[in-house]
């Protein structure tokens, strides 16, 4: 059974940084490109960041770049999101999601990032 | 970057009616348009990809059609657990990959 598990969200003051990882099961992640995708409290989705099968080519949404950077590790099967001078608008849950073809197929449960004093 | 314009935000039917979601792009997105389910407190799933393609295990009450800028989602007869929140999305023309704002179906 495919499965992505994300994981390090949590309250974080602004300024601050966190790093969010996701876990692939039942799938080779050195197979697919994969994707953050987030979403505010009651908003819709929103693409964050792309990054493809070797880590070498990389996309951001305008909004985070310079501040967010995603990676990953094919052989520990992880995907990763460092998340740094977060800012209030970045509050929202986090999702990471498979690249297949055009869509996206697979995706995790989601994590809260909440960014506040 | 594309916009996609979903209408109309909130549909209000009754299981058994038929719903009929559509999605505009600002730009010509050939065939490349998915459909994204999405329950409260829950993941979205994907529903249908290549404008007409049904993911793995998508009931056929499901279907997609168009190309270009206008596309179509209709189920054909609802069934209670399709009570939620409907989502275009484009990776045509990228980055930025691209949502629509949702269409709400609701139990009238």
């Amino acid at each position: 059974e495919v499965q992505l598990v994300e994981s390090g969200g949590g309250l974080v003051q602004p300024g601050g940084s966190l790093r969010l990882s996701c876990a692939a099961s039942g799938f080779s992640l050195s197979s697919y490109s994969m994707n953050w995708v987030r979403q505010a409290p009651g908003r819709g989705l929103e693409w964050v960041s792309f990054i493809y099968t070797d880590g070498n080519t990389k996309y951001y949404v305008d909004s985070v770049k310079g501040r967010f950077t995603i990676s990953r590790d094919n052989g520990k099967n992880s995907l990763y999101l460092q998340m740094d001078r977060l800012r209030d608008e970045d509050t929202a849950v986090y999702y990471c999601a498979s690249q297949n073809d055009y869509s996206y197929g697979w995706w995790g449960q989601g994590t809260l990032v909440t960014v506040s004093s | 970057e594309t916009v996609l314009t979903q209408s109309p935000a909130t549909l209000s039917l009754s299981p058994g009616e038929r719903a009929t979601l559509s999605c505009r792009a600002s730009q010509s997105v050939s065939i490349y348009l998915s459909w994204y389910q999405q329950k409260p407190g829950q993941a979205p799933r994907l529903l249908i990809y290549d404008a007409s393609k049904r993911a793995t295990g998508i009931p056929a009450r499901f279907s997609g059609s168009g190309s270009g800028t206008d596309f179509t989602l209709i189920i054909s007869s609802l069934e209670p657990e399709d009570f939620a929140v409907y989502y275009c999305q484009q990776r045509y023309n990228w980055p930025p990959a691209t949502f629509g704002g949702g269409t709400k179906v609701e139990i009238k």
